[in-house]
């Protein structure tokens, strides 16, 4: 199947800083990708739809001040926590949509584990 | 989309089937049931889809209801390396890029 990379997995930072999340389509290219977050023992929560060429689409209730999201090419999306603080601390995990049938299937990435002092 | 409903848990022996139920009593017609599961600290895994007809692939086994109220997904032979959360979602497949909206989902635990 397709393969969805995350950079980096794990980052620890200070509060008020702020940070990049990477999320790469390694053998295919994708005009949408998804950010979720997971906090421990929850589901994910589906936070924002990232479209290559046009702004992202946030969900009910995710501050798109505070997460910048950004779709530079068919295979690039960075999410970046601006002004991170401790609440901010979860697993940020990616996907995106590969074509190849008609289930469209989704392939994430293995997630980024944030956590803020 | 339509809800799904799941046991919050279940164990299963290592080299067993498991069977694991999923009710979406409220599935429209051009909805599909995926699957998909998450092992701990890493991000979710397709496992099967299907739309009214059972499927089957290197996976796993998905068997649905002929009213499609409800499906079933069966892992041959548990292995440890099963031990995950698996999620039962249903959306429409037609709906390209479509997001997903994860349910709380069936922690499975794999035993020897």
């Amino acid at each position: 199947g397709a393969v969805v990379s995350q950079h980096p997995s794990r980052v620890i930072c200070k509060s008020g800083t702020s940070v990049k999340i990477e999320c790469r389509s390694l053998d295919f290219q994708a005009t949408t990708m998804f950010w979720y977050r997971q906090f421990p023992k929850k589901s994910l929560m589906l936070m924002a739809t990232s479209n290559e060429g046009s702004k992202a689409t946030y969900e009910q209730g995710v501050e798109k001040d505070k997460f910048l999201i950004n779709h530079a090419s068919l295979t690039l999306s960075t999410l970046t926590v601006t002004s991170a603080h401790p609440e901010d601390s979860s697993f940020y995990i990616c996907s995106a949509p590969s074509g190849t049938s008609g289930g469209n299937e989704q392939f994430f990435g293995p997630g980024t584990r944030l956590t803020v002092l | 989309d339509a809800k799904t409903t799941q046991p919050t848990s279940m164990d299963c022996a290592e080299g067993r089937a498991a069977n694991l139920p999923c009710n979406h009593s409220t599935i429209s017609g051009n909805e599909y049931v995926y699957w998909y599961r998450q092992i701990h600290s890493q991000g979710p895994q397709y496992i099967i889809h299907g739309l009214k007809n059972n499927e089957t692939n290197e996976m796993a086994s998905l068997i649905i209801t002929e009213d499609r109220k409800s499906s079933t997904l069966i892992l041959p032979h548990a292995t440890l390396r099963d031990t995950a959360v698996y999620y039962c979602i249903v959306r429409v497949a037609t709906d390209s890029w479509g997001k997903l909206q994860f349910g709380a989902g069936t922690q499975v635990v794999v035993t020897p």
